[in-house]
């Protein structure tokens, strides 16, 4: 079956351009995560959503930064006013949700974003 | 969530085997231990899950002692795509901790002929 889908897969803007990240998760997972990750580091948490319900955003660097998804299954992050710190591999995963179980964590393919 | 730490690299030769190990001193009593591969251009990717002794499955090992301190991920017999960074996540079942992977730099394997 098809896995976690992102687009674009790469994404070249200017400083000050906002930009919508898209994230398709496997069908049927409840769960949806956003990472970012920095060259030679592992992933860094974002948010992550059970169906439409945004249930931590606490890694959100700042208000630049939001992510929704409206009817439970596909996401967007959107990066406003894009600056070159946010040049990144973002990342999204998904899992099959429930509380109690270990869910594992299938990772799309990223959207490497370079902000010029 | 608890933090670990983890050797930055090892080097090994195809047909080895390959140990990592683990330290994560403040690991919680609900805590779990999980262990997943990232390839290069790839996302991270699943590999094994123990909370205590020894699981085994089909591509990896997992030694977590008595204190549950550190734990040890063994790769039997390496091969040249074994090549990858290895993470170490300690985290519980809770429903607030789930979502919140911590990665760390984890431990880059580098598998020669």
């Amino acid at each position: 079956g098809a896995g976690v889908s992102q687009s674009p897969r790469y994404k070249v803007t200017k400083r000050g351009q906002d930009v919508a990240l898209r994230c398709d998760p496997i069908s049927g997972h409840v769960s949806l995560y956003w990472y970012r990750q920095a060259l030679g580091q592992g992933p860094e948490f974002l948010t992550y959503f059970n169906y439409e319900a945004q249930q931590d955003k606490s890694g959100l660097p700042n208000d630049r930064f939001s992510a929704e998804r409206p009817e439970g299954s596909i996401s967007t992050l959107t990066i406003q006013r894009t600056e070159q710190r946010d040049s990144a591999m973002y990342r999204c995963a998904s899992s099959l949700g429930g509380t109690g179980v270990f869910n594992e964590q299938f990772f799309g393919p990223g959207t490497r974003l370079t902000v010029l | 969530l608890a933090k670990t730490t983890q050797p930055i690299s090892m080097d090994s030769y195809e047909g080895q085997e390959v140990n990592i190990t683990c330290s994560h001193n403040n690991i919680a009593t609900n805590d779990y231990i999980t262990w997943y591969q990232q390839f290069p251009s790839q996302g991270p990717r699943f590999i094994i899950q123990g909370y205590k002794t020894k699981v085994t499955n089909e591509v990896a090992s997992l030694f977590i002692p008595a204190d549950r301190k550190s734990s040890t991920l063994s790769l039997p017999r390496v091969s040249l795509s074994d090549t990858a960074v290895y993470y170490c996540l300690v985290g519980g079942h809770a429903t607030d901790s789930w979502g919140k992977l911590q990665f760390g730099a984890g431990t880059q394997v580098v598998v020669t002929p």
